[in-house]
């Protein structure tokens, strides 16, 4: 139990439509990063929020955006969904500052576009 | 960009020691990870290395870090079936703070 909640966990979406995916972090993480995990591969790093602003970015293009909020809690929303967006979409919590700490990740929301 | 490899398969029988391996690239690593992921299930940490050391044992598992030619590699004990998953090695760097750069993944197969 990592104490990072996602959800919702499985949606199917159809193509132009817009999704968010919520997470809840771990209690004392200030830190939420997004990752992208297609099928059979490895998850890549979407963006990360830190103490509400964006703290890094990926390769991924502006209709993926997010949002921290005052309880480090966050979303993920995709705009103009793309059959490629067809993924697991993970939450990784940490407590921010120097790298190496901890960090978590939900059980992730199983994104499918139609 | 970065990159972090590893191979994608390894069997072993019940009982045997595992060892998976990781290559990478950023020589400005400064933590490792390994994750371990079930069928249908997010990633849970199994454990990480600080680039100064090279070596770290909990329990079952024990990292290698040889830095030099920034090779990782995972030991596993013992290997039972509930060790059948995929295993993800991941870096972060001092430029990129807490975000991971991760490999492939490697299927592991414990045969009974």
């Amino acid at each position: 139990e990592t104490g990072v909640t996602q959800s919702p966990t499985h949606l199917i979406k159809t193509r132009g439509q817009q999704v968010t995916l919520r997470c809840s972090s771990q209690s004392g993480h200030n830190t939420v990063s997004w990752y992208q995990q297609a099928l059979g591969q490895g998850p890549q790093f979407i963006f990360q929020y830190y103490r509400e602003e964006e703290n890094g970015r990926g390769n991924f293009p502006p209709r993926f955006s997010g949002l921290q909020f005052p309880n480090y809690s966050s979303e993920l929303n995709v705009n103009a969904l793309e059959l490629d967006d067809s993924a697991l979409y993970l939450c990784a919590s940490s407590r921010g500052g120097a790298s190496g700490n901890t960090i978590y990740f939900g059980e992730g929301s199983w994104l499918t576009v139609v | 960009g970065e990159d972090v490899e590893q191979s994608l398969f390894l069997s072993v029988r019940e009982g045997d020691s595992s060892v998976i391996n990781c290559t990478y690239t950023d020589s400005s690593s400064t933590y490792l990870y390994w994750y371990k992921q079930e069928p249908g299930a997010g990633l849970q940490l199994l454990t990480y290395i600080f680039s100064n050391m090279d070596m770290k044992q909990d329990q079952r598992l024990t990292v290698l870090l040889n830095k030099k030619d920034k090779h990782l590699s995972l030991r596993i004990a013992d290997t039972q079936t509930g060790d059948s998953a995929i295993y993800f090695c991941a870096e972060t760097s001092n430029n990129a703070g807490n975000m991971l750069t991760f490999g492939g993944g490697t299927r592991l197969m414990v045969k009974p």
